[in-house]
């Protein structure tokens, strides 16, 4: 069973508009989550969490929304930059004391000049 | 960025050889972690490190093993190498719910 969701492989969107990646959850206990960013021949990069006391946090360009009554939560960039095509995987941490994170599969977003 | 580096970046194997995979930190996080990735499946967690010593398995850990001797280094062993363990494989590190990966590796096993 898939414990996170990113039911868009892909998404492309015009230089300057906004994009909104998604991710569903099946699980009420969790507690934190993130989104990375991965370049194709690279690591995957911290870009920005959320804890679920709080419905949203921005930092410059990106705002998560979370949606924990739909446990849904969002990724907004804007405006989109072509350089932010890339990879981005949602995650979700569960608690406990190891810090695992559950990975979604991850979106492709292209952004187009 | 995180003083994390994996070695070797690229890895050309064959099917049935022993295969160790190496990341080093500079950061003296507890935490470290392996994971794979391959299309369709996104990251998943191969095994895990709570510190020296101290490991545990992931969600696909059936043909790797792993071992933590200093804090600073997490092995990952493939003790007979199949074509279905061609992926990329990456490291990260942690001391909360961040965490930080490595460049990764990849592996292809003819």
């Amino acid at each position: 069973d898939q414990q996170v969701k990113q039911n868009s492989p892909s998404l492309s969107v015009q230089e300057g508009r906004i994009s909104i990646l998604n991710c569903d959850y099946t699980n009420s206990m969790f507690d934190y989550f993130l989104w990375y960013k991965k370049y194709p021949a690279e690591g995957p990069t911290f870009l920005i969490s959320i804890s679920s006391i709080k419905d949203k946090n921005e930092d410059g360009r990106f705002t998560v929304f979370l949606n924990k009554s739909a446990k849904h939560l969002s990724l907004h960039i804007v405006p989109s930059q072509p350089g932010d095509s890339a990879v981005y995987f949602c995650a979700v941490y569960s608690g406990g004391s190891n810090y695992k994170l559950t990975f979604g599969k991850g979106t492709l977003l292209t952004v187009n000049p | 960025d995180a003083g994390i580096t994996q070695s070797p970046r690229h890895k050309v194997t064959e099917t049935g050889t022993p295969v160790t995979l190496r990341c080093h930190q500079t950061e003296n996080h507890r935490y470290m972690y392996w994971y794979r990735q391959d299309p369709g499946h996104g990251l998943r967690l191969i095994h895990y490190s709570y510190g020296v010593k101290d490991t545990d398995k992931g969600e696909v850990s059936d043909g790797y093993s792993v071992s933590r001797s200093k804090t600073e280094d997490f092995l990952l062993t493939l003790e007979s190498a199949t074509s279905s363990q061609t992926s990329v494989y990456f490291c990260a590190i942690s001391e909360q719910r961040e965490q930080f990966f490595g460049p990764g590796t990849r592996l292809t096993v003819l």
